[in-house]
């Protein structure tokens, strides 16, 4: 079967640095993505990697890992905004995302 | 420019209705794609088109249909309402064939008594 696992919750501070991970194992790979979802509202891109390696946008970077099945989003000088919910979507063979059930980002003062 | 619009926002349906949950788009995106997600789960596909005049069924379809008779539309039914249909429903678009990122409606949050 298919499957993305990413924690479920994690907290961090404000100022600081959090990596979200996520591993894994799908019908082919054509693509990761990261999006971001605030509570109540629609999920917005942020990151996609289809090669190995670092992908960096301002405060966000995303790493990937075909070989091992692993990529993680790196979020810096967190902010209070910050707070949010963070979905690994893996677009396997057929095109489709698949999703995990997302990381509940909590970020304190 | 609007991007992707749902209706209703939110509506509660007794079990065995049917219902119409609406979804329009003016990215003149080739694909369309309709989510359920549910606490502690990932987004799942319920169906997808492809192109206008195609669709296909996703991860979860039993109980839903679609239509895509244009390009901007992409309406979702359930025919006949149940309980465990309760969810928020989230329609998406993207330029290709899912080869591009997914942009996503506002969502349609639903209860089903």
């Amino acid at each position: 079967g298919q499957n993305i696992d990413q924690p479920t919750e994690m907290t961090a501070t404000e100022g600081a640095i959090v990596q979200i991970n996520c591993t894994y194992q799908t019908s082919g790979f054509n693509g990761l993505f990261w999006y971001q979802q605030h509570a109540g509202e629609a999920p917005t891109f942020l990151s996609y990697n289809v090669l190995d390696g670092l992908e960096e946008k301002g405060r966000f970077s995303s790493f990937l890992s075909r070989s091992k099945g692993y990529s993680y989003l790196l979020l810096k000088e967190l902010q209070m905004k910050d707070s949010a919910s963070y979905l690994c979507a893996v677009r396997d063979s057929n095109y489709q995302l698949i999703w995990g059930a997302g990381t509940k980002l909590i970020i304190k003062p | 420019t609007a991007g992707i619009t749902q209706a209703p926002t939110s509506q509660i349906l007794a079990a065995g209705r049917s219902m119409t949950l609406r979804c329009t788009q003016d990215m003149r995106h080739n694909a369309m794609y309709w989510y359920r997600q549910d606490l502690g789960l990932g987004l799942r596909l319920i169906h997808y088109s492809n192109t206008a005049g195609t669709t296909g069924k996703g991860e979860v379809p039993d109980g839903y249909s679609v239509s895509r008779a244009n390009t901007d539309d992409f309406p979702l039914t359930l025919a006949s309402a149940v309980p465990s249909q309760t969810s928020v429903y989230f329609c998406a678009s993207s330029d290709a064939d899912g080869s591009d990122e997914q942009f996503f409606g506002p969502g349609t949050r639903l209860t089903v008594l």
